[in-house]
């Protein structure tokens, strides 16, 4: 059972902030907020992760909500380079299940 | 260079006939993972490892062996390949267990024919 829901597909002109949102509505306490993406067929490459705070890194911003049932993340200038599939993840930091990616947002970015 | 490497990139073999696709880090990391990609499927899981000798069932683990061995290297092994295990594979690893920063292999696309 997927834990996240997003967009499947977004566009994004060059240049422009490409805003992805996810939906994680049952995200426990403990839960932190994960976001991967997918370069064609590449493995997915790890770009942010976060607990209550808003977080940003040299790859992208992550906005969660107060009440922590949302998120967004934030690529401020959008290359055509981070054309790829997002993925919005929920997980305890020690978790031991399985780990869950859902069918992701598939993000176009246009020149 | 940190990295997970995977072997072979390609595959392609025919029903029944054993195989095994090697994973090796270099980041003495405690946590690995084999998952597989099918369009329209996403990523799934397949096997996971918490440390040496201590593995574990993912969401697809029918078909499927593992073993760790060795802290590096988590080999995923197909006993008598069948056509539905065509798919593109994954190996991950991490520091610890979950999902906090995954470093993924670039992947082994298998045909079974």
């Amino acid at each position: 059972d997927a834990k996240t829901t997003q967009p499947p597909s977004m566009d994004c002109a060059e240049g422009r902030a490409a805003n992805l949102p996810c939906n994680h509505s049952t995200i426990s306490g403990n839960e932190y907020v994960y976001w991967y993406r997918q370069i064609h067929s590449q493995g997915p490459q790890y770009i942010i992760h976060g607990l209550k705070n808003n977080e940003t890194n040299e790859m992208a911003s992550l906005i969660i909500t107060e009440d922590r049932k949302s998120s967004t993340l934030i690529l401020p200038h959008a290359t055509l380079r981070d054309t790829a599939v997002y993925y919005c993840i929920v997980s305890t930091k020690t978790s031991y299940d399985k780990v869950i990616f859902g069918p992701g947002t598939s993000l176009s970015v246009i020149p | 260079e940190a990295q997970v490497t995977q072997n072979p990139r390609y595959l392609i073999t025919v029903t029944g006939k054993k195989l095994t696709v090697t994973c090796s880090q270099n980041m003495n990391h405690e946590y690995m993972s084999w998952y597989r990609q099918d369009p329209g499927l996403g990523l799934r899981q397949i096997y996971y490892s918490m440390n040496v000798e201590v593995t574990d069932k993912g969401d697809v683990p029918e078909g499927y062996k593992v073993s760790r061995k060795e802290k590096r290297n988590f080999p995923l092994i197909l006993e008598s390949p069948s056509p539905n295990q065509t798919s593109l594979y994954f190996c991950a690893s991490s520091l610890e267990a979950g999902a906090y920063e995954q470093y993924f292999g670039p992947g082994t696309r298998l045909t079974v024919t």
